[in-house]
C-alpha cells in the first residue's frame, strides 16, 4: 500500500508564475489536508478536502491560493502569481476518516517551493 | 483557537538515556493527539495517535500519554539511540491538526 504521494518534490518558480502542487492520498483514504511549513516556523493548516468538496479552508490565504480534490485524480493546490513569501514546504496528508474516530493522518514527503 | 506548545525546543542526550518530550495544548476539547517525527528536509512520520477516550499508546520504545484535564501530552522514549535524532512534533485537533513547533532531539553516540 503506497503512502501519500506528492509531486513535484521540488519546484522553482519566478515571481508572478503559477505553482501547481499535486497530492495522491493513500489507497482507501478520501480525506485530504494541506499544510504549509514556512522557514523557521511550524506547520500550519491550510485546507481540508473530501472528494469534490472543500470542508474547511480557514487556513488558506484569501487571494491567489486555491485547492481542489476532483472525483478522479489527485488533489491540487494551486498558487497563482507566486511571491517570495510563498517559498515553503507544502505537505499533504490523508486520512480514512474526517472527524471523530481514529482519524490518523499520514503525510507525504512534501513539495519544496522556491520562488526566485 | 487551539494553541500547541512543545518544551524543550531542543534536547541533547547521550545514547541510552530515557527521555521525555512535553506538549501542552489550550483547548481540552482536543479529540486526537498525534506525535510525529520529522527528519531534516523530509516529510512527517506518524509515531503514535491517542484518541480523546484513551490515556496512552505504546509502540516499541515509545510511549505517549494524554491528560486532557491538564492539557498535556508526553512522549517517552526509552533507551535512546542515535537514530532517534530528529524533530518531534505533536499535533492535536478534531479533523484538522494544530502543530507545535517541535522538539529537536540529538542523541549522541
Amino acid at each position: 500500500n503506497a503512502g501519500v504521494m506528492q509531486n513535484p518534490r521540488h519546484l522553482v518558480r519566478r515571481r508572478g508564475q503559477e505553482a501547481r502542487l499535486r497530492c495522491s492520498p493513500m489507497k482507501g483514504h478520501s480525506h485530504v489536508y494541506w499544510y504549509r511549513q514556512l522557514p523557521e516556523e511550524g506547520l500550519k493548516f491550510m485546507v481540508y478536502l473530501q472528494k469534490e468538496n472543500i470542508i474547511d479552508e480557514s487556513g488558506m490565504p484569501k487571494e491567489r491560493f486555491s485547492a481542489e480534490f476532483p472525483k478522479e485524480g489527485p488533489s491540487i493546490l494551486r498558487i497563482q502569481q507566486v511571491v517570495r513569501g510563498d517559498s515553503a514546504a507544502y505537505f499533504c496528508a490523508s486520512s480514512p476518516l474526517g472527524d471523530r474516530g481514529r482519524n490518523e493522518q499520514f503525510f507525504g514527503p512534501g513539495t519544496r517551493l522556491t520562488v526566485l | 483557537k487551539q494553541e500547541v506548545t512543545q518544551i524543550p525546543a531542543a534536547l541533547s542526550v547521550p545514547e541510552g538515556e530515557n527521555l521525555v518530550l512535553n506538549c501542552s495544548f489550550t483547548d481540552s476539547a482536543i479529540y486526537n493527539l498525534q506525535w510525529f517525527r520529522q527528519d531534516p528536509g523530509k516529510g512527517l512520520t506518524s509515531l503514535l495517535l491517542i484518541q480523546s477516550s484513551q490515556r496512552e499508546q505504546t509502540s516499541g520504545r515509545l510511549n505517549a500519554s494524554l491528560d486532557k484535564s491538564s492539557g498535556r501530552s508526553t512522549l517517552y522514549i526509552a533507551a535512546s539511540q542515535p537514530g532517534d535524532s530528529a524533530t518531534y512534533l505533536c499535533a492535536g485537533g478534531y479533523s484538522t491538526l494544530t502543530f507545535g513547533k517541535g522538539t529537536m532531539l540529538l542523541v549522541s553516540p
